[in-house]
């Protein structure tokens, strides 16, 4: 989607190595969030950021560590990878589109297997 | 954010209205009624929100109840590119909350 891009797109690795999934948006957005999304289980919020530097868990959090250094950044980190984890993640900010709504934009997605 | 309803799955024939309903009962007075659309495997889509007037725009229609606490979602005209999974959630316009999407109504337009 124009504006949110996710690195990397797909990703397989094994169980235990960490993995950082890249969120990168263009809008100068202030919202910004993870997302998962199983079969059965639609998404599910993992964390969720409200500024620089200002996260907070979402329902799915554990597992998980988010930072956001920047505006543009936010990166989900998964220190110890398991194969529950194993699952397409989806990143999103919020603010105004063209019309005046306000809105989530979602990214393409990451696809992540661990092995 | 309050919860959301939906049904499982619906089917519709092409060319005609696809009406897809939500429920929203604990809705909060300043919390508004948002849809979204999820084509296959891509992110997540808007489509359209309201606060308590019906809505359109040049993708849907959406219909509140007086209450506030149900809605419905109106594709007037369904084609086979509408076939997909479509939300409906419940915030806060211009915060960041926690919010859930649930499982959404699979939406399978048919010829």
């Amino acid at each position: 989607d124009a504006g949110i891009t996710q690195s990397p797109r797909h990703k397989v690795t094994e169980t235990g190595t960490p993995v950082t999934l890249r969120c990168h948006q263009t809008e100068n957005h202030r919202y910004m969030y993870w997302y998962r999304q199983d079969p059965g289980h639609g998404l599910r919020l993992i964390h969720y950021s409200y500024g620089v530097k200002d996260t907070d868990k979402g329902e799915v959090s554990d597992g998980y560590s988010v930072s956001r250094s920047k505006t543009e950044d936010f990166l989900l980190t998964l220190e110890s990878a398991t194969s529950s984890q194993t699952s397409v993640y989806f990143c999103a900010i919020s603010g105004t589109n063209g019309s005046g709504a306000n809105v989530l934009t979602f990214g393409a997605g990451s696809r992540l297997t661990v092995l | 954010d309050a919860k959301t309803t939906q049904p499982t799955s619906m089917d519709c024939a092409e060319g005609r209205a696809a009406n897809l309903p939500c429920n929203h009962s604990t809705i909060s007075g300043n919390e508004y009624v948002y849809w979204y659309r999820q084509i296959h495997s891509q992110g997540p889509q808007y489509i359209i929100h309201g606060l308590k007037n019906n809505e359109t725009n040049e993708m849907a229609s959406l219909i509140i109840t007086e209450d506030r606490k149900s809605s419905t979602l109106i594709l007037p005209h369904a084609t086979l590119r509408d076939t997909a999974v479509y939300y409906c959630i419940v915030r806060v316009a211009g915060t960041a909350s926690k919010l859930t999407f649930g499982t959404g109504t699979r939406l399978q337009v048919t010829l």
